[in-house]
């Protein structure tokens, strides 16, 4: 199975700055790479997948980057509905995808 | 528009049979992949398993395997998964995801919640 590490597990940033994510994979998942935003009470959304393509109707203040192991995702000006908890996933492994265990973005 | 709508949130004893649903709609529900996924309270998200409508090849997590049943009645484009035996362990929020790549979910129901208490 391929392990995905997320870091840091919380990270607090004032509105308007930038945030930045990162997410780790055990091996190579090459740019199999997908990003979700999870907003209390609500069910995830997609982002981000193919490492760096944004999905339908995600603005463009959220980007991704990275290949092979090491992946980021920015987010260059925090609105206020970006504070929620952003998972990433490889489905390199696909249909056997795995999932990071999250990082919480909060307002500091 | 794209929509999965799950069953209601259900409550159950240990040792119960559960099936909850998942409705697709304003896509072709038999050509793309329909999953399910776990989401334990506080916890992050785990795949347990996936099937193709159209032909009802499925494929489960190790993890799942044989804990969970997945299932697709295509005539009214509708997802399930089913326990013969509930746990207290099963409690969690379970989602339905749909994806168009073969890869990652590009859509997401909106979750139904199982407790299982005694």
């Amino acid at each position: 199975e391929i392990v995905m590490t997320q870091s840091p597990a919380t990270l607090s940033v004032s509105p308007g700055e930038r945030a930045t994510l990162s997410c780790r994979a055990s091996q190579s998942v090459s740019s199999n790479l997908a990003w979700y935003q999870q907003k209390p009470g609500q069910a995830p959304r997609l982002l981000i997948y193919g490492a760096s393509t944004r999905a339908t109707g995600i603005p463009a203040r959220f980007s991704g980057s990275g290949s092979g192991t090491e992946f980021t995702l920015t987010i260059s000006s925090l609105q206020s509905e970006d504070f929620a908890v952003y998972y990433c996933q490889q489905y390199n492994n696909w249909p056997q995808v795995t999932f990071g265990q999250g990082t919480r973005l909060e307002i500091k | 528009e794209v929509q999965l709508v799950q069953s209601g949130a259900e409550v159950k004893k240990p040792g119960e049979s559960l099936k909850i649903s998942c409705k697709g709609s304003g896509y072709s529900f038999t050509s793309y992949w329909i999953g399910w996924v776990r989401q334990m309270p506080g916890k992050g998200l785990e795949w347990m398993g996936i099937i193709y409508p159209g032909d009802s090849d499925t494929r489960y997590s190790p993890s799942f395997q044989g804990q969970v049943t997945i299932s697709a009645d295509k005539s009214i484009s509708t997802a399930y998964l089913q326990w013969s035996s509930l746990k207290a362990s099963d409690t969690a929020m379970y989602y339905c995801v749909v994806t168009y790549s073969s890869g990652w979910y590009d859509y997401w129901g909106q979750g139904t919640l199982v407790t299982v208490s005694s």
